[in-house]
């Protein structure tokens, strides 16, 4: 089976532009989540979508945003981008439902997003 | 709210040696998962464990074990016999679903080197 993919897998962006980071989920994965990983602040999460729903979303501004489309691939977007928007941003995807049974979540390589 | 500490930030051993790496955990949950995930110098997380909070049972797999207590709010991670291919970062993560969230918290993660 395949894993968690990711494109693209870097990208260099100049402040003030705006990206928009992709995510393919293991097949039968329903759940997407992505993390933003820095050497500061280490793995925080940015949101988690559910059948095309956001269920759940971290402490990130508005600049970040998301969505999950019917065949549970997912994209984040940011906008107006920051040098501080500068990390490794990972998808991952798990079985997770409604039942909240704590599946593990499996991770993408990551697309590593450099603000120049 | 939930936290997880991994207060080794870095440790290296010689190979063959034995390491643990420590986790504390905090949470108001009486539900909860516990997971340790691999982080190689590729950047990819690498799924290694989850456990509920109502199992406190050890864990072994291989070289790998895990001893869960919730006596202290720990579940640490030991390598037996270490490698060097077992040189990465790993972390510890919390989730405590409800209605199917499925956030992890992370640690800050423990930078293991393996001296061959």
């Amino acid at each position: 089976k395949a894993g968690v993919t990711q494109t693209p897998r870097y990208l260099i962006k100049t402040r003030g532009q705006q990206v928009t980071l992709s995510c393919s989920p293991i097949s039968g994965h329903r759940s997407v989540s992505w993390y933003q990983q820095t050497p500061g602040q280490g793995l925080q999460f940015l949101f988690e979508y559910f059948s095309e729903t956001q269920r759940n979303k971290g402490n990130f501004p508005g600049r970040f945003s998301g969505r999950q489309f019917s065949n549970s691939r997912s994209e984040m977007n940011v906008s107006t981008l920051e040098l501080g928007d500068s990390a490794l941003y990972l998808c991952a995807s798990s079985l997770a439902g409604t039942s909240g049974r704590g599946y593990e979540q499996y991770f993408g390589p990551g697309t590593r997003l450099t603000v120049t | 709210a939930q936290k997880v500490t991994q207060a080794q930030t870095e440790i290296s051993v010689v190979e063959k040696e034995d390491v643990t790496l420590d986790c504390v955990y905090e949470t108001r949950d009486t539900t909860y998962y516990l997971f340790w995930y691999k982080q190689p110098p590729s950047g990819e997380l690498v799924f290694l464990i989850r456990r509920n909070s109502f199992d406190e049972q050890n864990e072994i797999s291989g070289r790998y074990s895990w001893n869960f207590q919730k006596s202290t709010s720990s579940f640490n991670f030991t390598i037996t016999a270490s490698q060097v291919v077992d040189s990465a970062v790993y972390f510890c993560a919390l989730s405590a679903p409800n209605f199917g969230n499925e956030k992890l918290t992370f640690g800050t993660g423990t930078r293991l080197t393996i001296i061959p």
